[in-house]
């Protein structure tokens, strides 16, 4: 079982749309989880990070936790075409370790 | 503000050849990271250093592959006898201890092995 699943996509929404990109993860301990966008031949860019169980709003981002589920959710509302790009999910697993262990990432393609 | 520096940003080298990548941290954050990343996956953790000590590996690290950071400052990866398999782009992040683990990456090092 792979730590952190998400639906490669692509998915793909009408411009001004809700995506929806979502994650699994396998380590209950898991304690912090991290959205990072990849614009295609760059490095990734942090824009969101939970800790807690709920919603954690930044702009048109919004981030959910169910930790009893093992989801961890990204909503970006009002979608541009500038939002196109791979969303990677991120975890910090339990025991101490400092490593983030990534998702492959969602393709998210906003149509104009 | 100065992001993480990464460099050089493209190696084209010989299969059988050392390559060697430098990594400069945002100022004043004193965890620097290495991952690599191919293509259609995420990014995947190889070594973290906490100032210049060198705290945890990844079974990824084979022999081949040595990082430092002597003066807990700039980091290098060294990757020895390279292999085409090691065609990647290589990722250097860094952060604040007491951060929470949030790391900002660098703009990677791309290597292509011939």
């Amino acid at each position: 079982q792979k730590e952190v699943e998400q639906n490669s996509g692509p998915l793909s929404v009408p411009e001004g749309a809700i995506a929806s990109l979502n994650c699994t993860y396998s380590d209950r301990g898991s304690q912090s989880f991290f959205w990072y966008r990849q614009y295609s031949g760059k490095s990734p860019e942090l824009i969101m990070f939970i800790y807690s169980n709920g919603d954690k709003e930044d702009g048109r981002f919004t981030a959910q936790l169910n930790k009893a589920s093992q989801y961890v959710s990204l909503l970006i509302r009002d979608s541009q075409p500038s939002d196109s790009a791979t969303y990677l999910c991120a975890v910090t697993p339990q025991g101490g370790s400092e490593k983030l262990v990534f998702g492959k990432g969602t393709k998210l393609t906003v149509n104009p | 503000d100065t992001g993480v520096s990464q460099n050089p940003r493209h190696k084209i080298t010989k299969r059988g050849q050392n390559v060697t990548f430098r990594c400069d941290p945002i100022s004043e954050h004193n965890r620097l990271y290495w991952y690599r990343q191919t293509l259609g996956q995420g990014p995947e953790f190889l070594t973290y250093f906490q100032n210049e000590a060198q705290l945890e590996k990844s079974r990824l690290l084979s022999d081949r592959f040595s990082a430092e950071r002597p003066k807990g400052s700039f980091s290098t990866l060294e990757i020895q006898r390279t292999e085409q398999g090691d065609s990647a782009m290589y990722l250097c992040a860094s952060s604040v201890q007491g951060s929470g683990n949030t790391i900002y990456f660098g703009e990677g090092s791309w290597l292509t092995v011939v």
